[in-house]
């Protein structure tokens, strides 16, 4: 399997319950982000993480709690949630986190769509 | 501060016309900007980038795009589209110094008409 996996691609869960989100990515790349896309919205930066390192904390409530175990897989665990939180949540990649590392692009996955009830 | 404009949230054009889809950006220093797809339901796909030299960059699926530094600029532009071309279109810029990421515009729907 090539690219950047995302899974689950679909939840749906209650304000109190506790899920995760899983990214994947088999491109070799050094860097994972996470985004978040609500309707009407732009896309909206909100982890990042080089060689493990989150490097960049986009002022996110603590209810979303990120986890980069290694270069290939990052989590966004989520807890408490509430409505306003539904949206998609985008997983990308880079070969490196550092602007001056090149001018490599981000990959994307497909998105795991969240439903908070 | 930085940021990307798509000043049309909706465009409808009927197949086999031509289409220009409108980005602006704001940043410091000469930016690197990218045109991405998103279709229903799935993630964004790259279209083509543009980080320096010729000011006309060619992409995917006969899209290209033009950098016009005066109008701070990076319109995409397709001579004929396709039905299958109906999608969610963005806009980016990304940092060129310190932690790099991107910037997206609000996106462009696309709807065809056959």
């Amino acid at each position: 399997e090539t690219g950047v996996t995302q899974t689950p691609r679909h939840l749906v869960m209650g304000m109190t319950n506790k899920k995760s989100l899983k990214c994947e990515q088999h491109l070799g790349h050094n860097a994972m982000y996470w985004y978040k896309q609500s309707a009407k919205k732009p896309l909206e930066l909100m982890f990042v993480y080089n060689f493990k390192e989150q490097t960049e904390n986009n002022s996110v409530p603590s209810r979303f709690s990120p986890e980069c175990p290694n270069s290939s897989h990052l989590f966004l665990h989520l807890h408490t949630l509430q409505p306003e939180d539904s949206a998609l949540y985008l997983c990308a990649s880079r070969k490196g986190a550092s602007a001056s590392s090149g001018a490599n692009v981000l990959t994307f996955g497909a998105g795991s769509r969240l439903t908070v009830l | 501060a930085q940021s990307v404009t798509q000043p049309d949230i909706h465009i409808t054009v009927s197949e086999g016309a031509s289409l220009e889809l409108r980005c602006n950006y704001s940043y410091g220093a000469t930016p690197y900007l990218f045109w991405y797809v998103q279709s229903p339901g799935q993630g964004l796909q790259l279209l083509l980038k543009y980080f320096s030299g010729d000011t006309l960059v060619q992409g995917i699926k006969g899209f290209e795009a033009e950098f016009k530094r005066s109008q701070s600029s990076f319109n995409l532009r397709k001579p004929s589209v396709h039905w299958s071309d109906a999608a969610e279109y963005f806009c980016a810029v990304s940092t060129t110094s310190g932690t790099y990421k991107y910037i997206f515009g609000t996106g462009t729907r696309l709807k065809v008409l056959a």
